[in-house]
């Protein structure tokens, strides 16, 4: 049964720092992953998306890889700023058409 | 891009009583919707596959017959709580396949309905 896993739970940075969320898969045969951002209350909204053939994306500040053979994918935002304060949500779709299978999330703070 | 919307956002109801939540393809037709809920500072969980036309697929521990899903067109799917306990508060969040065809499968979130049961 696949598992994803994401690390750390939660992170407070001050504006302008680069950094690193972590997510990780149990079961490597995946079809794609997604990366999303979820503001309090809200929905998903769609960030990137790769494929599993692809290593990496990217989108404007934001840039995910994927290394499915070690089960890992990273999302890469650059120079943050607060209105990147928000839960960011790793999801990995087994098989083409099925349903996501979803992270905890990372809340990430940035600080003025 | 692909929008997708839900209503209502927000919802109170009474324990016993039953709620229906719509989930709307707005700009392509889904074949395939899916709806998770995801309690506080919980991962959104699946709870069934709505395809258009036949039975939804429900996911182990889910009630068919508590969640009843009816997805009567390529661009409608529906979800309803028939009576609702307090324990079903949650916010539930569907989405829509883009798919077929050799597409990359992405799926587009609705904004999520928060449901709350007293």
């Amino acid at each position: 049964k696949q598992e994803v896993t994401q690390i750390p739970a939660a992170l407070s940075v001050p504006e302008g720092e680069n950094l690193v969320l972590n997510c990780s898969f149990t079961d490597s045969a995946i079809y794609n992953l997604q990366w999303f951002r979820q503001d309090p209350g809200k929905g998903l909204t769609s960030l990137l998306l790769i494929q599993s053939s692809q290593r990496e994306q990217t989108s404007g500040r934001l840039n995910a890889s994927l290394d499915k053979s070690s089960g890992r994918s990273t999302l890469y935002i650059a120079a943050s700023q607060p209105g990147d304060s928000a839960t960011y949500l790793c999801a990995v779709g087994n098989q083409a058409g099925t349903a996501l299978i979803f992270g905890k999330g990372t809340t990430l703070s940035v600080s003025s | 891009g692909a929008v997708v919307s839900q209503h209502p956002s927000r919802v109170i109801c009474k324990s016993g009583t039953s709620v229906k939540i719509e989930c709307r393809s707005l700009d392509f037709q889904a074949t395939t919707m899916f709806w998770y809920r995801q309690f506080p500072k919980q991962s959104l969980m699946l709870m069934a596959t709505s395809n258009e036309g036949s039975k939804a697929t429900y996911e182990q521990g889910v009630e068919k017959d508590k969640f009843l899903i009816n997805h009567a067109s390529l661009t409608l799917s529906t979800l309803t709580v028939t009576s609702a306990h307090p324990e079903d508060s949650s916010f539930y969040i569907c989405s829509a396949r883009v798919g077929a065809g050799g597409l990359s499968y992405e799926q587009y979130f609705g904004p999520g309905t928060r449901l709350t049961v007293t």
